[in-house]
Formats: C-alpha cells, structure tokens, sequence
C-alpha cells in the first residue's frame, strides 16, 4: 500500500464515455503529477501540478483535462479517449516545488482500458 | 543520446548473488538521482535516493553515484526471487528537467 491513494483500479470505458480518475495524499506535499505509462516502456509524465497550480502541460491531447481541487486531490478527467489511450495513469506526489531533489511517491495507478 | 540510459537486460542472477544495476546519464548538472522498482502491472516504488557523491546503503540496497563519471548505480546484496521486477532509474536534471531510463528487467533464479 502506499500513500498516495488512487481510484479506481481498473476501468474499462468505451469512446464516448466521460468518467474521472482520482488521486489523493495526505502527506502534505505541494507538487502532484500526472504520468502514463505504457507496458514495457517508463512513465511519462502528462501535468504537474504545484501549490494547486497547472504548471505543467506536456502537450497532452484536451481529451485529457486535469483538475486539483486542493491540496490533497488530484482529478484526471477523461471524455472522448482513443484505444490507444488505454494505459496505467499514475499519480505521484512530492514535497515542496515540482521536481526539487525531493523523491516522488507514485499511487497504485489505474489501469484503463478502452473499447 | 537519450538523457539517462540504462541496459534494458534481462539481467539474470543466482539467488544470493549480488545484482549490479548501471545507470548513466547526460545532464551534467543534475542534482538528484532516484531508483524504483516495479514489478509487472504495478506501480514504481522508491528504493533509493542518492544526492552526493560515493556511497549509501540501506539494508540490502547499495546506491552508488559518481558525478565526474555520470553514473549511478544500484547494488543488491543476497539477492532474492522477490527482487525479480524492473528498476527504473530517475533523474532530477537542471532546472525543472527529470528522466526516467528505459528500465533494466532482472530476474533472480532461485
């Protein structure tokens, strides 16, 4: 288990579908990110987030639209995806300013899929 | 050149061996270098952090960085089946910049 908590799972959705990831820490940390990962290959980073702020837009299609409600929330909404969107979407979190020398801790992602 | 490197492996050792993980990288400036370990379907998992010169360890797990070089790498000691994932190597370059490597898969026979 870790501390950044990740919902849901799994989540199968077809093309025309709008639903929500969700990601969430309790650690107090001011910088959130937003990766891909596909298999075999390392993650990519997608947002990142600072003080609840959008610093980082890593040209990611408007299908994808990031939204941080607070310090401790982390949405990732999704509407009109493509198959090849099908991945696992993980959240992570750091202390103070985005990519300080301060670790990142990844939640347990949500594997997507879609039809 | 790819901003961090990693041998892609597999990399197969004996249980009880000790398994040498190699990183390079080509920021001269970076600060801060990171190991996860991931296993198949699963997110990345923090083993290690190493910021200065020389060497850390932590239980089995041994970081090892050398700036003038630019590598880093990761020894396990006595290593176990359990050990078998991906290690991704990350690191924080200058400014807002940071890498992942590609991952070297490792297998420990038992």
């Amino acid at each position: 288990d870790t501390e950044v908590t990740q919902t849901p799972k799994h989540l199968v959705m077809g093309m025309t579908n709008k639903k929500s990831l969700k990601c969430e820490q309790h650690m107090g940390h001011r910088a959130m990110y937003w990766y891909k990962q596909k298999a075999k290959k390392p993650p990519e980073l997608m947002f990142v987030y600072s003080y609840e702020k959008l610093s980082i837009n890593e040209s990611v299609p408007s299908r994808f639209s990031p939204e941080c409600p607070n310090s401790s929330l982390l949405n990732l909404h999704l509407h009109a995806l493509q198959p090849e969107d099908s991945a696992l979407y993980l959240c992570a979190s750091s202390q103070e300013r985005p990519f300080s020398n301060q670790p990142q801790h990844f939640g347990d992602g949500t594997r997507l899929s879609i039809l | 050149q790819k901003e961090v490197e990693q041998n892609s492996g597999p990399l197969s050792v004996p249980e009880g061996a000790i398994a040498s993980l190699n990183c390079t990288y080509s920021d001269r400036g970076s600060q801060s270098f990171f190991w996860y370990r991931q296993y198949s379907g699963k997110s990345p998992e923090l083993i290690m952090f190493i910021y200065s010169n020389g060497d850390k360890e932590d239980g089995r797990f041994t970081a090892q960085l050398n700036k003038a070089s630019q590598y880093v790498s990761l020894l396990i000691r006595d290593s176990q089946p359990s050990d078998s994932a991906t290690y991704l190597c990350a690191v924080k370059g200058t400014g807002n910049q940071f890498y992942f490597g590609t991952g070297t898969s490792l297998t420990v026979i038992p």
